[in-house]
């Protein structure tokens, strides 16, 4: 069954230190990745994509993403954390209609 | 370009009354139209999908229903609501292929009192 796990529901940095959030996927075939943000009380707003190609994807906002067929991870990573990083991250593959999502990373960030 | 519009962004209803809440899209053909739930501090849970006029795909049994009238308008409704149908409710659209991202709109956000 095709799934997507995000093992951190939540993470705190202090403002300009690096930040990995996990990802984790389950997909019987090319599997079809994104990672979206959301701020409070607003809509997701893609962040990056993967689908092919190079494996270490840029995004928007400085962020990057890495793709690892051998450990089925899709890490989401940014060097130096701004205040105004602090939302909801979420996950996700693509099935044939579908999207799955992980349950969401929400990160804080301290001054 | 592409937009998304949900409507309205907040609404309070009484348990036991109806709802309706409408989602339309600009600016492109065809798309494939989602519904998702947000409960708080939860992930997305997809209710319902379709990919064409009066095509609905329904993911989970429960209180609600979808309906796709015109090719780029989709409704969420209930005859009568519950207070787990409380929420935060997204509508999103997509196109073609596996590589296309979903798009969401900006939410609304349903109390049941």
């Amino acid at each position: 069954a095709q799934s997507v796990t995000q093992p951190d529901i939540h993470i705190t940095v202090s403002e300009g230190a690096s930040l990995e959030l996990r990802c984790n996927y389950s997909y019987g075939a090319t599997p079809y990745l994104f990672w979206y943000v959301q701020s409070p009380g607003q809509g997701l707003q893609l962040l990056l994509k993967y689908f092919s190609g190079d494996t270490l994807v840029q995004g928007i906002k400085g962020f990057e993403a890495e793709f690892k067929r051998s450990q089925s991870s899709f890490n989401l990573r940014k060097p130096s954390v701004h205040w105004s990083d602090a939302a909801e991250y979420f996950c996700a593959v693509r099935g044939t209609y579908k999207y799955i999502f992980g349950t969401g990373t929400r990160l804080k960030v301290l001054a | 370009s592409q937009t998304i519009h949900q409507w309205p962004a907040t609404l309070v209803q009484p348990v036991g009354s109806p709802l309706s809440l409408e989602c339309t899209v600009e600016g492109t053909s065809n798309p494939n139209l989602y519904w998702y739930r947000q409960a708080a501090g939860r992930g997305l849970q997809l209710l319902f999908y379709s990919v064409g006029i009066g095509q609905i795909s329904s993911e989970v049994p429960q209180n609600l229903s979808a309906s796709r009238p015109q090719d780029r308008q989709f409704i969420l409704s209930s005859k009568k609501l519950l207070l787990s149908d409380s929420g935060f409710y997204l509508c999103a659209w997509s196109v073609g292929g596996k590589d296309n991202e979903q798009f969401f709109g900006p939410g609304t956000r349903l109390t049941v009192l």
